[in-house]
Formats: C-alpha cells, structure tokens, sequence
C-alpha cells in the first residue's frame, strides 16, 4: 500500500525556469517530510525537510511547500540547472522511524 | 566525515545461492537502516536498528532474509535462498539517532542480479 505517491514519473524544463515536483501523501500521522535527490549509481542524498508544524521552508533554490489539509508537499527549484538533473524521491515518515518513499520523479533540466 | 560505505558495490548469483552484504555507516551514527529498491520503486525499509536492537524488522522477509548489527556499528544482510524478485539495490542508511527530524545518510547501495 503505497502510501507516499508521486504520480509524475518525469519532468522536462528548460534550464533558468522553475521546476515543481509534486507529492501526495495518505498517512495523517507522518510528521516530517524530506526530499532526497539520486543520482544513478549513487545513494540518495538528502535535499531539503520540512516539518509539519511549518508550510513551507526555504534553502537557496529550494523551497518545499506542505499543505496538511490536502496532504500534498511540492519541491520548487529557482531557477533549475542542469546539474539538477536527477530522480528526486518524497519521503514522508513518523518521526523516529523508517522514511516512506515515493516511486520518484525523473527530472531533466535542459540547457 | 566519512559517508556510510557499503560492499559489494555489485553482485550476481543463481537462485536458490546465498549472499552477503556488509554496511558501515558515519561513525557516532545510532540508528541504522536497511532498504531494498526495485527498479522503477522508491525504497522499502526491511529492517531498522538501534544500536545492536532491532526497532523495525516488519517487512523482512524471515524464511530467507536475516540481519545482523554486533557492536551497534556495522551491520550485514543476508539472503539465503535467493529468488529472481529479490533483484534489487539494497542501501544502507544511517542516522544520529531516532529523536524527531533526523535525515537519514544513504550509502550507494549494492545492486543484486538473481539469474
């Protein structure tokens, strides 16, 4: 039962725009959600969170927005480079315990 | 800081073979985290521990699949028959601890063929 969704498997944007990435998630009880980057051949690596006391945290080109009530979060990257070019992963998970992951979105930023 | 190693990098058996993979993770790092990603999946946790306890073992397949963490610092996962499903990347994850809003480390995983 998959119960973080990422219903995009693919994203294309021209580099210098923004790039949003969406996630829908099942589990009311998830309290903190995180966006991890992967790289093929490589593990993912940590992005960015948030927690669910907030709706929307901020780190240089990344911003994730969470909205609770429609248990959605959103990566936004301003604006996407091509060096973004990768699979990004939501995971959402109750604090303490294992990350829930979505399937992934494949992201392509061209020059 | 050194990241969370993990090896092999890359393993090919036949079913009903056994295999082994070992993880270090970041040194001082509690919490350890085994995950299995089937191609075109996000990862699936198959086991956590704290320290040398097991905190979350409840989707490791037990007839085949065993872990272990001695000392709470490296850990093994073990496959034994393998089948064609278990093909997969097998990472390895680490974190401080299990107190609130802890980012999990990811090693570059092991990739699994059963022929």
């Amino acid at each position: 039962d998959q119960q973080v969704k990422q219903n995009s498997p693919s994203l294309s944007v021209q580099e210098g725009r923004i790039s949003i990435l969406n996630c829908d998630y099942t589990n009311s009880m998830f309290d903190y959600f995180l966006w991890y980057k992967k790289y093929p051949a490589e593990g993912p690596t940590f992005l960015i969170s948030i927690s669910s006391i907030k709706d929307k945290n901020e780190d240089g080109r990344f911003t994730v927005f969470l909205n609770k009530s429609a248990k959605h979060l959103s990566l936004h990257i301003v604006p996407s480079q091509p060096g973004d070019s990768a699979v990004y992963f939501c995971a959402a998970e109750i604090s303490g315990y294992a990350l829930n992951f979505g399937k992934g979105t494949s992201l392509l930023v061209t020059p | 800081e050194a990241g969370v190693a993990q090896s092999p990098r890359y393993k090919i058996i036949e079913k009903r073979q056994s295999v082994a993979f070992w993880c270090n993770p970041i040194s001082g790092h509690a919490t350890l985290y085994w995950y299995q990603q089937i191609l075109g999946q996000g990862p699936k946790l198959l086991i956590q521990f704290q320290n040398n306890g097991v905190v979350d073992d409840s989707q490791l397949p037990k007839d085949r699949f065993s872990a272990e963490r001695l000392k709470g610092v490296d850990s093994t996962l073990k496959i034994q028959p393998a089948k064609l499903e278990d093909s997969a990347v097998y990472l390895c994850a680490s974190s401080p601890d299990r107190s609130r809003y802890n980012e999990q480390f990811f090693g570059p995983g092991t990739r699994l063929t059963v022929l």
